[in-house]
């Protein structure tokens, strides 16, 4: 079956600690994205990769980090200077940066006492 | 950047009603998409559709570029449309980011 996989699905995790969160697709897309959910809202963009061992800051970067050294993997680490981190953490991806289409993964809880 | 608002923010249905959701954004858009959020937080694509119209079983949806606003409609709603529908546009000429609405949540009741 061909999709986005997150793992793990509920994360818990204490205050001052990294903790980093995986996302895999073997849709064969260049480009992958990090959304954060709160309750009640929106998705915000957190970091996004147009091709492999590359990536820019979306609109809320601060306190998390990302790597993209494989096509299929684009995983995502939650500082300990992120602020507020407890949330809803979705991966998506298209088949290119300009093909419009994002396809999204299963997501993963973090909580964060 | 661009602007997206949902309405309404809820909504409650017996089953087998009809409904429209409305999505506005305030730029040209180059990407329009309606996702449904089931209760586990799985977003699902239900349609990529930055202008006309499509149709997909008992949902449909309509966006109309020049007037800045998408509807999708639900028909004859099942308990298993529950749920949060989001609306998410990327503003046309720029790259990547798709901005999401606060969504419309669903309850359809038997």
């Amino acid at each position: 079956d061909g999709g986005i996989t997150q793992s793990p699905k509920y994360l818990f995790r204490k205050e001052g600690q990294n903790v980093t969160l995986s996302c895999e697709q073997n849709l064969n897309h260049d480009a992958m994205y990090w959304y954060r959910q709160d309750p009640g809202q929106g998705l915000r963009l957190i970091y996004y990769s147009q091709i492999v061992n590359d990536f820019q800051k979306g609109d809320i970067a601060e306190g998390y980090s990302v790597s993209r050294e494989k096509k299929e993997s684009f995983p995502l680490t939650v500082t300990s200077a992120q602020k507020n981190p407890t949330a809803f953490y979705l991966c998506a991806s298209s088949l290119t940066e300009s093909s419009y289409e994002q396809y999204f993964g299963p997501g993963t809880r973090l909580t964060v006492t | 950047g661009i602007q997206v608002e949902q309405s309404p923010p809820d909504l409650i249905l017996q089953e087998g009603a009809n409904s429209t959701l409305r999505c506005n954004f305030s730029d040209s858009v180059n990407n329009l998409q309606w996702f449904h959020q089931n209760p586990w937080g799985q977003l699902i694509n239900l349609f990529y559709i930055p202008s006309g119209t499509k149709q997909n079983g008992r949902l449909s949806a309509t966006t109309v570029a020049t007037e800045r606003y998408s509807l999708l409609y639900i028909s004859s709603s099942q308990t298993t449309d529950s749920g949060v529908y989001f609306c998410a546009a990327r503003e046309a000429g720029t790259a990547s980011k798709l901005t999401f609405g606060t969504g419309t949540r669903l309850q359809v009741t038997l």
